[in-house]
């Protein structure tokens, strides 16, 4: 199985929105309504920002947001803020009890 | 509030076998969860490597799936992963995180700091 492909970088400005995009198969992000999304700042915990496609676990801002077209899932952040600058990382469920997470994308706020 | 925490040698030999733990506290290790692993190579992404239930029950990556195990300690709510012949490649943080589903195969929703383990003679 190879990797979910992401962007390496997404940058925007403070109060600007971003898109990540996720790119799947078939075979995992395009037959299943299963991707999660996690932010994760270098040396602490990843943290789990959208799970099932686009729900929101309870804490997290309304900011972040996501959806689904085809083989593709986007993350959205509204509003970017400094405390957003971190590495995100897209996760899809690929058949077989199985988790493929993409390569990661970092954002930088300027 | 779940936590995890893991701890392990931060050194292994190539050929020998990575041994880590991952201690719950906050929560039961039996309850309705899968508990996975999932591991960061130096400068590259997020890798799954697997989950077990505690029942036992364990899915594995399909790339690791020939060298690893995975087990559970209800009685010390702990779970356990066992990479054996390793080389270079599997230096790596290691993260053990929790599965909010009882299913399994979802989405992971309390994490651990994670620990490095360095493969080198």
């Amino acid at each position: 199985q190879s990797a979910l492909t992401q962007p390496a970088s997404v940058s925007g400005s403070p109060g600007q929105s971003i898109t990540i995009s996720c790119t799947g198969t078939s075979n995992n992000v395009g037959i299943y309504n299963l991707v999660s999304w996690y932010q994760h700042h270098p040396g602490k915990a990843p943290k789990l920002m959208i799970y099932e496609g686009t729900k929101r676990p309870s804490g997290v801002s309304d900011r972040f947001s996501a959806s689904k077209s085809g083989n593709t899932a986007s993350l959205t952040i509204s509003g970017l803020q400094a405390e957003d600058e971190a590495d995100y990382y897209c996760c899809s469920y690929a058949g077989g009890s199985t988790l493929l997470f993409g390569g990661g994308t970092k954002v930088t706020v300027l | 509030q779940v936590q995890l925490q893991e701890s392990g040698p931060g050194l292994v030999k190539p050929s020998g076998t990575l041994s880590l733990t991952c201690a719950v506290s906050g929560g039961s290790i039996t309850s309705s969860n899968w508990w996975s692993w999932v591991r960061q190579s130096p400068g590259k992404g997020l890798e799954w490597i697997g989950e077990i239930y505690h029942t036992g029950n364990t899915n594995y990556s399909p790339s690791l799936k020939s060298r690893v195990t995975m087990s559970v300690d209800k009685s010390k709510n702990q779970f356990f992963l066992k990479v054996r012949s390793v080389t270079a490649a599997d230096t790596a943080v290691y993260f053990c995180a929790r599965d909010q589903s009882g299913t399994g195969t979802s989405a992971l929703d309390s994490w651990g700091q994670g620990t490095l383990v360095t493969v080198s003679s």
